[in-house]
C-alpha cells in the first residue's frame, strides 16, 4: 500500500458526460501528479500540482482540468468525455516539488460508453 | 485483475533464474530514468533510480545499468521469483527544483515460472 488513495475505483458513464476522479496524498507529500494509462498510448504524464499551485503540464486535453485543495487532496475534472478517454487514471505523491521518487495510487478505471 | 497493455514484449524466467529487462530512451537531456513494477490491478511502483551521472546503481536483488551511449538503460533482477512477475516500465524523469516530469516506456511483461 503506497498510501495514496483514489476514489472512485471504478466509473462508467456516457459520451458527452463530465466525471471527477479524487486522489488523496501520502501524509506529508505536497506534490500530487495524474497519470492516464490505455492500451494504445501507454502511460502517460498529465499534470503536477505542488502545495496547490500548478507545476507541470503534460499531454493533458484542455477538455481535462485539475486542481489541488488547501488539504492538498486533488482532483481531476473530466468534461465531453468521449469514447477514447476510457483508461486507468493514476494519481501518485511526492514529497517535494522535484523529486524522484513518486508513490502511485491504485487507479481508477473510467470506462466510457 | 486488469490489463495494463496488450501485446507487450514478454520475457518468460524460471524461478532462480537471472531477469534482464532492457530499455532504450531517447531524451538525453533526462536528469533520472527509474525502473517501476506494475503488479496486475495496481498502480506503478518505484523500484531503483540512476541519476544520468552515473553508469551502475545496485539495490536489493536488482541492478541497474545506464549505457549513455547508446542510449539503453537495463534492469537486472537476481533469483527472480513468483512474485516478481509483472510489467516492468523504464521510465525517464526531467528534475527541477519546483517540478519534475516522467515519461514512461512501453513496458515489458516478465512471467516467473516455478
Amino acid at each position: 500500500d503506497s498510501g495514496v488513495t483514489q476514489t472512485p475505483k471504478h466509473l462508467i458513464t456516457a459520451t458527452g458526460q463530465r466525471v471527477t476522479l479524487r486522489c488523496s496524498p501520502r501524509s506529508g507529500d505536497l506534490s500530487v501528479y495524474w497519470y492516464q494509462q490505455s492500451l494504445d498510448q501507454g502511460l502517460q504524464f498529465l499534470i503536477q500540482y505542488y502545495n496547490g499551485e500548478e507545476r507541470a503540464k503534460g499531454n493533458i486535453l484542455e477538455r481535462f482540468s485539475a486542481q489541488q485543495f488547501p488539504d492538498l487532496h486533488s482532483e481531476l475534472n473530466l468534461s465531453s468525455l468521449e469514447l477514447g478517454d476510457s483508461a486507468l487514471y493514476f494519481c501518485a505523491s511526492s514529497v517535494g516539488g522535484g523529486s524522484v521518487e513518486q508513490y502511485f495510487g491504485p487507479g481508477t478505471r473510467l470506462t466510457v460508453t | 485483475g486488469e490489463s495494463v497493455g496488450l501485446h507487450l514484449p514478454t520475457l518468460s524466467v524460471q524461478e532462480g533464474d537471472n531477469s534482464i529487462i532492457n530499455c532504450a530512451y531517447s531524451n538525453s537531456a533526462s536528469d533520472y530514468f527509474i525502473w517501476y513494477k506494475q503488479e496486475s490491478g495496481k498502480g506503478p511502483q518505484f523500484i531503483i533510480d540512476i541519476r544520468s551521472n552515473m553508469d551502475k546503481r545496485q539495490g536489493q536483488r536488482v541492478t541497474v545499468l545506464l549505457n549513455k551511449t547508446v542510449k539503453h538503460l537495463s534492469l537486472q533482477i537476481a533469483a527472480t521469483q513468483p512474485g516478481d512477475s509483472a510489467v516492468y516500465f523504464c521510465a525517464e524523469m526531467i528534475l527541477n527544483s519546483g517540478y519534475s516530469t516522467l515519461t514512461f516506456g512501453k513496458g515489458t511483461m516478465l512471467l516467473v515460472s516455478p
